[in-house]
């Protein structure tokens, strides 16, 4: 069964960069038909998708974030990150990774399963 | 401000069953088969209930069921019970590759 777990920094000042890892276990995140993605909600808000990456390293970001986010893969240790920089307060959220699929031959069909989540506060 | 439209609420009492509607356009919802609806409890992270308008994966209970008229997707869930007390995200293939493919979301009450 496929699993993803996110782990990095909880607490981040302003203007510094976030950074987080989803690690991913019971599969391959070489295996095709799928994406993995970053995922975030705001405390209170609706779900809001960051970006995603292919095993090869093709990217596709949120243009409204575009110009502060770097999604990479390390496929030699089954995982994936993602940088967020200049943060503010409204950076802060839970972040969710999750495997994408595109097997309906578009760039998104689905996305499942998702990781647990994590909190990252932006505060001095 | 989402891509697709959905009721800010929607209750219920046990064992009686509710549709949550999710309305879009025709360069997703109305066009597509790739409708996908997701359940959030509090504090926990969004779980695949529904793809591909109609499908359940693997361990959904057959309470949840998924249909699409026009531009309008909906979620039903009937016998309701206690535990489906939760938000509902519905989301969607958008022709122009646009990452914004989430509802606004539904909080579902069970009364």
């Amino acid at each position: 069964q496929l699993q993803l777990q996110e782990s990095g920094s909880g607490l981040v000042k302003p203007s510094q960069t976030l950074s987080l890892t989803c690690a991913v276990s019971g599969g391959s995140i070489s295996s095709g038909g799928w994406s993995w993605s970053w995922i975030r909600q705001a405390p209170g808000k609706g779900l809001e998708w960051i970006g995603y990456i292919y095993h090869s390293g093709g990217t596709y970001y949120n243009p409204s974030l575009k110009s502060r986010v770097t999604i990479s893969v390390d496929t030699s240790k089954n995982q994936f990150s993602l940088k967020l920089s200049s943060v503010t307060a409204a950076d802060t959220a839970v972040y969710f990774c999750a495997r994408t699929s595109s097997q309906c031959g578009y760039y998104y069909c689905w996305f499942d399963p998702w990781g647990q989540g994590t909190l990252v506060t932006v505060s001095s | 401000q989402s891509a697709l439209t959905q009721p800010a609420s929607v209750s219920g009492s046990p064992g009686q069953s509710i549709t949550i509607s999710c309305t879009g356009t025709s360069s997703d919802v109305g066009t597509y088969e790739h409708v996908s609806w997701y359940q959030q409890h509090p504090g926990k992270a969004p779980k695949l209930m529904i793809y591909d308008v109609t499908n359940r994966p693997s361990g959904v209970s057959n309470r949840f069921s998924g249909s699409k008229s026009g531009n309008t997707a909906s979620l039903t869930i009937s016998g309701l019970q206690a535990e489906d007390e939760a938000d509902y995200y519905c989301s969607s293939y958008i022709s122009s590759s646009t990452l914004d493919v989430f509802g606004s979301g539904t909080k579902v009450t069970v009364l």
